[in-house]
């Protein structure tokens, strides 16, 4: 079975762009979270997503949004990037809420 | 909002021993606590889990604890093998309902080197 899969797998940006990452969860997991890791850090939690309803949000500016589509992938996107986004973003499905989530690989975003 | 606390940074052991990383944690209303094995290039990966209402778990070389009453829970990897050389997180959160409902929040990671 396929796992959570992200795209693109890196991109480079320029400081003011617009970048939007996309997500596919595991073949029956309706929930979707999205992450931000940071070199050296622990991922920090931006969104959850259930049923294509936003569940929760992290302390993250309103640069960021996000959104779930009926077949449950999700995309992120982040306005007027900053050097300081640059960063891994992962991605993690669960059937629902709360346990088991499994993390994509992530995207490796590059702010210039 | 909950705080995870993760020590050591680094843990270097041979092959063969035991190695013991620890976290702490803020929110006595947290329940589930995972830990994540990061290799580089990749992401988290899940590798055992232990809910509030267990006090301990095991599967094959990797053991979890949890002392409620202290907010700490401990990773414990038996007989290390060089595979085993990753970044180890855990992570928090809280099940219950609320605004924070299946957050997880990560503690910042043990780099851990198993030498041959």
């Amino acid at each position: 079975d396929a796992g959570v899969t992200q795209s693109p797998t890196h991109l480079i940006k320029t400081r003011g762009q617009q970048v939007t990452l996309r997500c596919s969860p595991i073949s029956g997991h309706k929930s979707v979270s999205w992450y931000q890791q940071v070199l050296g850090q622990g991922p920090q939690f931006i969104f959850q997503y259930y049923e294509k309803e936003e569940r929760g949000r992290g302390n993250f500016p309103d640069r960021f949004s996000a959104r779930q589509f009926p077949n449950y992938s999700s995309e992120l996107n982040v306005n007027a990037l900053l050097l300081g986004d640059s960063a891994l973003y992962l991605c993690a499905s669960s059937v629902r809420p709360g346990y088991g989530y499994t993390f994509g690989s992530g995207t490796r975003l590059t702010v210039v | 909002g909950e705080n995870v606390e993760q020590h050591p940074s680094t843990l270097s052991v041979q092959e063969g021993d035991s190695a013991v990383i620890k976290c702490t944690y803020s929110d006595s209303a947290s329940n589930y606590f995972p830990w994540y094995k990061q290799e580089l290039g990749k992401g988290p990966q899940l590798i055992i889990d232990i809910r509030s209402n267990v006090g301990e778990k095991k599967d094959q070389r990797i053991a979890v604890t949890l002392n409620k009453t202290a907010k700490h829970f401990s990773l414990h990897i038996t007989e290390t093998q060089p595979e085993d050389s990753a970044v180890y997180f855990c992570a928090a959160s809280n099940n219950a309902g609320g605004t924070s409902y299946g957050k997880l929040t990560f503690g910042q990671g043990t780099i851990l080197t198993v030498h041959p």
